[in-house]
């Protein structure tokens, strides 16, 4: 069984460009979270989604920052016009959704904004 | 300060010893879980403890729970090199709900 997939596991992007980072949950898993971790830090809440919705996200910045789970595929945080500000590593975690508590993390993609 | 502070920042510890932690969160939670991080690495999830229980063990772990105190310890025995890695506790308020962190524990096992 697999584990959460993210890709890619670096990214470089210029500033003003465009960042896309995806997660393939545990195989059964519908739930995705999206977590943001600056350097030396713990890390912090961005958004929580279930197929097809998302649940909350209120860690998300209200502009730039988007995030989708369809109904098929990998959830997607889609990061535009980055800002040097925006470099960190993010990770996605899942969860059955049947009532567990305990959520599963990626390997992280490492966000770098030149 | 935020919830599920650790304590300490960092331990330095040589291979045989103790490593024990502590964390503090502010608001009622459901559990609270505990997981690793090795230096530029995903996340390990640990053990997980819920909010009726005061006490669990997984292998060289040991993690306690106060609830009273809004507290928990994480102790790791007879630890080893491989054991060197940031601990981070999180605070959860339900299944199904967000992980609340806390600025973890970098822990140096010396051989």
């Amino acid at each position: 069984n697999a584990g959460v997939m993210q890709n890619p596991r670096h990214l470089v992007r210029r500033r003003g460009q465009e960042a896309r980072l995806r997660c393939s949950p545990m195989k059964g898993h519908s739930h995705v979270y999206w977590y943001r971790q600056l350097p030396e830090e713990g890390l912090k809440f961005m958004v929580y989604l279930q197929k097809e919705n998302i649940i909350d996200e209120s860690g998300m910045p209200k502009e730039r920052f988007s995030a989708e789970f369809p109904k098929e595929g990998p959830s997607i945080l889609r990061i535009q016009q980055v800002v040097r500000g925006d470099s960190a590593a993010y990770f996605c975690a899942s969860q059955t959704g049947q009532g567990e508590e305990t959520q599963y993390f990626g390997p992280g993609t490492r966000l770098l904004v030149l | 300060s935020q919830q599920g502070e650790e304590d300490p920042q960092a331990l330095s510890i040589q291979e045989g010893e103790n490593a024990t932690m502590n964390c503090s969160y502010k608001t009622s939670i459901n559990n609270l879980q505990w997981y690793r991080q090795n230096s530029g690495r995903g996340l390990v999830h640990l053990i997980l403890i819920r909010s009726n229980e005061r006490e669990k063990h997984s292998g060289r772990l040991r993690v306690t729970l106060d609830t009273s105190k809004k507290s928990s310890s994480l102790l790791i025995t007879a630890s080893r090199a491989a054991d060197t890695a940031s601990y981070f506790c999180a605070t959860g308020k339900a299944a199904g709900n967000k992980l609340t962190f806390g600025g973890g524990t970098r822990v140096l096992v010396k051989p």
